[in-house]
């Protein structure tokens, strides 16, 4: 069964950075597929964030581009989030997810609350 | 950015009654169209796929029509373990989705 775990802190100060852990069990990242990062705000908005794709090339939402980064483990069959110089617009569930190249995504992590809070 | 209007925000629906969830896109997705059922607490779970196709597991009570900017999804004879939130989401052009619909019972 695949699975999608994500982790990491649950409180970030303004204006540092956002690291998130994507753990996946029962399918290895560079077998296929796009990995994404998607984020859900409070009021229900969500927001794709970007991906890495299972041969570690990346792709980012215009509007983050500046501050994402994301990057991968495949020893540890992991990807990663960091999102740089977080505000508290940056508040939101953060999620990570599988999808076919470029089409919907079949496999979601439970997903992970983060404040951005001083 | 391709924007996804979803309506209604929320709605209200008896047991056994046909709802009906719409999405309209600001330009035409070519059927570039998923839906999403999620409880809370829990992960999003893929419903339909290219507007119209049954995700596997999928109960055949739900179904998804639609075309260039029009799109809807479609749960007939409600149950009880449907009452979840439901999205859209087009992936024509990177992927954006729509705000969303919270589904109650009657």
């Amino acid at each position: 069964e695949i699975q999608l775990q994500e982790s990491g802190p649950g409180l970030v100060k303004p204006s540092q950075s956002l690291s998130l852990t994507c753990s996946v069990t029962g399918y290895t990242i560079t077998s296929g597929y796009d990995w994404s990062w998607i984020r859900k705000f409070p009021g229900n908005k969500m927001e794709w964030m970007g991906y890495i794709s299972n041969s570690g090339s990346t792709n980012y939402n215009p509007s983050l581009k500046i501050r994402i980064s994301i990057t991968r483990d495949t020893s540890k069959n992991q990807f990663f989030l960091q999102l740089n110089s977080v505000t508290t617009e940056d508040t939101a569930t953060y999620y990570c997810a599988r999808s076919p190249l470029l089409q919907w995504f079949d496999y979601w992590g439970q997903g992970v609350m983060v404040t951005v809070s001083s | 950015d391709i924007q996804m209007t979803q309506s209604p925000a929320s709605l209200s629906a008896s047991l056994g009654e046909t709802v009906t969830i719409e999405c309209r896109a600001s330009e035409d997705i070519y059927s570039n169209l998923a839906w999403y059922q999620q409880k809370p607490g829990n992960s999003p779970q893929l419903l339909i796929y290219d507007a119209n196709s049954l995700a596997d597991g999928v109960p055949s009570r739900f179904s998804g029509s639609g075309s260039g900017t029009q799109y809807s999804l479609k749960i007939n004879s409600l149950q009880s373990e449907d009452v979840a939130s439901y999205f859209c989401q087009q992936y024509n052009n990177y992927w954006t989705f729509g705000g969303g619909t919270k589904l109650e019972l009657k």
